[in-house]
């Protein structure tokens, strides 16, 4: 079974800032690896995937993550922080073999001006 | 653009009572899942559905009944709520199986179970 690990629960910093959102996973097989976001009462919003070849991957609004086997990390950043990115950023993993997605329990990131 | 209704968007049951969420897309994607969000955590896969007239457990089916009748409508029943089901309930589509492809959420049903 796969699991996902958000190290933090909270995250504040001020708008302009850099931020990088961590997360673990634990799986020995093929994997993909996903960030969601989720802005207050809202549904959950695909930011970007990984499942092979450049470590390094874009999402939209200048999110990026970078997968590391070494490490069993998927880590979010981001290199300049906007207000509007205030929101609940979760981490998910799903095996190559199978329909199942485990979610991380999120990290909420609040920004200030 | 991928749309995914739910409804209704909020909904207050009775210990004891039946309750159906109701959920539409209009993606044209196979794949239909039930999640369940509780305060402070991720999401729990309760049911999920790949063909119409066909649904597969999650990882926590108890208590939940789902239905498939078309590739657009998805349902999740709770026969006998308990207080323990009060949650945020999110249905989501994907064109295949996770694995592989993007998840689409509706914007979720919140439920409370006095």
């Amino acid at each position: 079974t796969q699991t996902v690990s958000q190290s933090d629960a909270h995250v504040t910093v001020f708008e302009g800032d850099s931020v990088e959102l961590r997360c673990n996973y634990s799986y020995g097989g093929s994997i993909y690896l996903s960030w969601y976001i989720q802005h207050h009462g809202r549904g959950l919003q695909f930011l970007l995937k990984y499942y092979s070849g450049n470590p390094v991957v874009q999402g939209v609004n200048g999110f990026e993550a970078e997968f590391s086997k070494s490490d069993s990390s998927f880590h979010l950043r981001k290199a300049s922080v906007h207000w509007s990115d205030s929101a609940v950023y979760f981490c998910a993993v799903s095996a190559n073999n199978n329909n199942r997605i485990f979610f991380g329990d999120g990290t909420q990131l609040v920004v200030k001006p | 653009e991928a749309a995914v209704t739910q409804s209704p968007r909020s909904k207050v049951a009775v210990t004891g009572g039946k309750v159906t969420l109701s959920c539409h897309q209009t993606n044209n994607h196979d794949y239909m899942y039930w999640y369940r969000q509780d305060t402070g955590h991720g999401l729990r896969l309760i049911h999920y559905s790949y063909v119409a007239d066909s649904t597969e457990k999650g990882d926590i089916p108890d208590g939940y009944k789902a239905s498939r009748p078309s590739q657009e409508n998805f349902s999740l029943i709770l026969e006998l709520a308990s207080l323990s089901q009060t949650a945020v309930y999110f249905c989501a589509s994907s064109d295949r199986g996770t694995s592989q492809n993007t998840l689409y959420f509706g914007a979720g049903t919140r439920l409370s179970v006095l």
